[in-house]
């Protein structure tokens, strides 16, 4: 069966310094990868999505970026965090060709 | 800009009830709908999906979807104080891209069961 995992779970990070969020998929290969944010009262919103290495789709403008250096493997960046980004990420994978989408247990980031 | 509205709620039931959750979308070319559930502090967790017109029923959920209307909702019947969560409506549009995962997600229902 396919598994998702992502860390760290929770980090508070001071405003200007820089994030790294990684997230893995085993039992699956060339799944497509989804980076998305949860703020609080907000809605989720799609920053992310990657349907091979090296071939990554942003969505919103910001101040965030993504990689994915290998098939399983995607990386959340952000050179100097905003207060802004604060929120609840999620990385989350789909089969090729499929649209249903499964999350891993998310990340929790206070920007302070 | 294409939306996906849900009542916020807190929708209050009481346990053994059946909850009616509902969704409206913009995007009239949508061509999949899925709900997902999310207990507070949790990632989402996918309960069923939904792709063509009518009812589709899993245990003791049934998600129905009008496509004319533009409609679809989850009724979740003997309520259990386990339920009580956010519930989650995401719709893939019809923008004609490649099948992925790029849903539009509501903001939410929260729905609290009590015993």
């Amino acid at each position: 069966s396919q598994t998702i995992h992502q860390w760290p779970a929770t980090l508070v990070q001071p405003v200007g310094s820089p994030l790294s969020l990684e997230c893995t998929v085993e039992g699956t290969s060339n799944p497509n990868l989804y980076w998305y944010r949860q703020a609080a009262g907000r809605g989720l919103q799609l920053l992310f999505y990657s349907i091979g290495i090296d071939q990554i789709s942003s969505e919103v403008p910001q101040n965030l970026s993504a990689s994915r250096p290998q098939d399983r493997q995607f990386i959340l960046s952000s050179k100097k965090l905003l207060l802004s980004d604060s929120g609840f990420y999620l990385c989350a994978w789909s089969a090729t060709g499929r649209n249903t989408i499964y999350f891993g247990e998310g990340s929790w980031l206070t920007v302070v | 800009q294409k939306e996906v509205e849900q009542n916020s709620g807190p929708l209050s039931v009481p346990e053994g009830a059946i909850a009616s959750l509902n969704c409206t979308y913009s995007d009239r070319g949508s061509q999949s709908f899925f709900w997902y559930r999310q207990y507070s502090g949790k990632s989402p967790e996918l309960i069923m999906f939904i792709y063509s017109n009518g009812d589709k029923e899993d245990g003791r959920f049934t998600a129905q979807l009008n496509k004319a209307s533009q409609y679809v909702s989850l009724l979740i019947r003997d309520s259990q104080p386990s339920d009580s969560a956010t519930y989650l409506c995401a719709v893939k549009g019809g923008d004609g891209s490649s099948n992925t995962g790029k849903l539009i997600f509501g903001q939410g229902t929260t729905l609290q069961v009590k015993p």
